[in-house]
């Protein structure tokens, strides 16, 4: 089972800020926190991961609480093209150390 | 640089036979994982290779059979197929062959058992 529990669906309006929650209230010391997100018919990809402190890339931010039992992945300002699931994963890197995915959170970008 | 690359990308097979599937990973890339997706639901692991040995198995039965080869490249074996395999199955490779880097994601094949 996955360890991460996340909203089913989300709106978010074109041009602003989608912020999406993840609880991952049994995380170990040793687990990454990813992020990865599949547009319809396409492979997932990768969009950020982080242990402890906050992480910036050209695609989102990954803000995680002191206590690491949650998480929020922002984009900073939403496009159509940014609808898709967005899947939270927490998985230590360790060598074949697979990624539970549960169900994600369904994004929707409206113009 | 390409991708993940997988082939076919699309495959429909019957009960009771046998289906092979392949994935070439990222130039440099040792590790090559492969995922189950059912529609509707989130990718599920069901190998990792990392040179040439397999690290890692998820839980499916042993109709489910995979290698790697020299060059890194992988194939996905599944035997006696059951209507309930009929699903995306995603190949994803890593330079490491953990998830520091991030895993690559190709396309996926579809497949379907009728």
């Amino acid at each position: 089972d996955a360890k991460t529990t996340q909203p089913p669906s989300m709106d978010c309006a074109e041009g602003r800020a989608a912020n999406l929650p993840c609880n991952h209230s049994t995380i170990s010391g040793n687990e990454y926190v990813y992020w990865y997100r599949q547009i319809h018919s396409q492979g997932p990809q990768y969009i950020i991961h982080g242990l402890k402190n906050n992480e910036t890339n050209e695609m989102a931010s990954l803000i995680i609480t002191e206590d690491r039992k949650s998480s929020t992945l922002i984009l900073p300002h939403a496009t159509l093209r940014d609808t898709a699931v967005y899947y939270c994963i927490v998985s230590p890197d360790n060598y074949g150390q697979n990624f539970v995915f549960g169900p994600g959170t369904r994004l929707s970008v409206l113009p | 640089d390409a991708g993940v690359t997988q082939s076919p990308t699309h495959l429909i097979k019957t009960r009771g036979q046998h289906v092979t599937l392949r994935c070439s990973p990222i130039s440099g890339h040792k590790s090559v994982s492969w995922y189950q997706q059912v529609l509707g639901q989130g990718p599920q692991f069901i190998f990792q290779y990392y040179e040439k040995e397999e690290r890692g198995r998820g839980n499916f039965p042993d109709r489910f059979s995979a290698r790697q080869f020299p060059n890194y490249s992988s194939e996905l074996n599944v035997n006696a197929l059951l209507l309930g395999d009929s699903a995306l199955y995603l190949c994803a490779s890593s330079r490491t062959g953990t998830g520091n880097y991030g895993y690559t994601f190709g396309s996926g094949t579809r497949l379907t058992v009728v």
